[in-house]
């Protein structure tokens, strides 16, 4: 089956710690999207790629990192500069055009202890 | 820049009756398009419907149903005859054209929360 699958779907990880969320999709989408969601809030933007090899700072792409090496691959890395990291992240695909719709992989909750 | 809002936090029904979500937004664009998406608990969101901004024709998808008023600037989500399993976040979304490397991000509002009592 078709899909986007994201690891881990709970991670705990200490203050001052690096820590890489994966997200894969075997659906041949071009475009992929890093969100944050907090609680009773919406998606914000972190990081988007359009092609591999390339990708862009979305709304809030400080204390982030990403790569793109492979069309199916766009891991998210949370730095220990980012300040608030505990939250709910969500990956997602689309085919090239504005008109689809975006495919979401089931998230990962980050908490920081 | 572009901007969608919500202003309906949370929305409390009884099964099997009508109820309307409401979404209002802001472009500059002349060509965007619009979404509704459904968060469950689960916390996958899931595609519902689209609209792109040349079609303002109404229409209805089984219990689904939208409103999309270019003149408002509001794409209204309607679930007719509500059921318990609707019970979720419903996200409103707004996509850019697709123009060099900005893979038509979309924008999304901050969610209604839909809960349908038995």
């Amino acid at each position: 089956d078709g899909g986007i699958t994201q690891s881990p779907k709970y991670l705990f990880r200490k203050e001052g710690q690096n820590v890489t969320l994966s997200c894969e999709q075997n659906l041949n989408h071009d475009a992929m999207y890093w969100y944050r969601q907090d609680p009773g809030q919406g998606l914000r933007l972190i990081y988007y790629s359009q092609i591999v090899n390339d990708f862009q700072k979305g709304d809030i792409a400080e204390g982030y990192s990403v790569s793109r090496e492979k069309k199916e691959s766009f891991p998210l890395t949370v730095t220990s500069a980012q300040k608030n990291p505990t939250a709910f992240y969500l990956c997602a695909s689309k085919m090239e055009s504005s008109y689809n719709e975006q495919f979401f992989g089931p998230g990962t909750r980050l908490t920081v202890l | 820049a572009q901007k969608v809002t919500q202003a309906q936090t949370e929305i409390s029904v009884v099964e099997k009756e009508d109820v309307t979500l409401d979404c209002v937004y802001e472009t500059r664009d002349t060509t965007y398009y619009l979404f509704w998406y459904k968060q469950p608990p689960s916390g996958e969101l899931v595609f519902l419907i689209r609209r792109n901004s040349f079609d303002e024709q109404n229409e209805i998808s089984g219990r689904y149903s939208w409103n999309f008023q270019k003149s408002t600037s509001s794409f209204n989500f309607t679930i007719t005859a509500s059921q318990v399993v609707d019970s979720a976040v419903y996200f409103c979304a707004l996509s850019e054209p697709l123009v060099e490397t900005n893979a038509g991000k979309s924008t999304f509002g901050d969610g209604t929360t839909l809960t349908v009592k038995p």
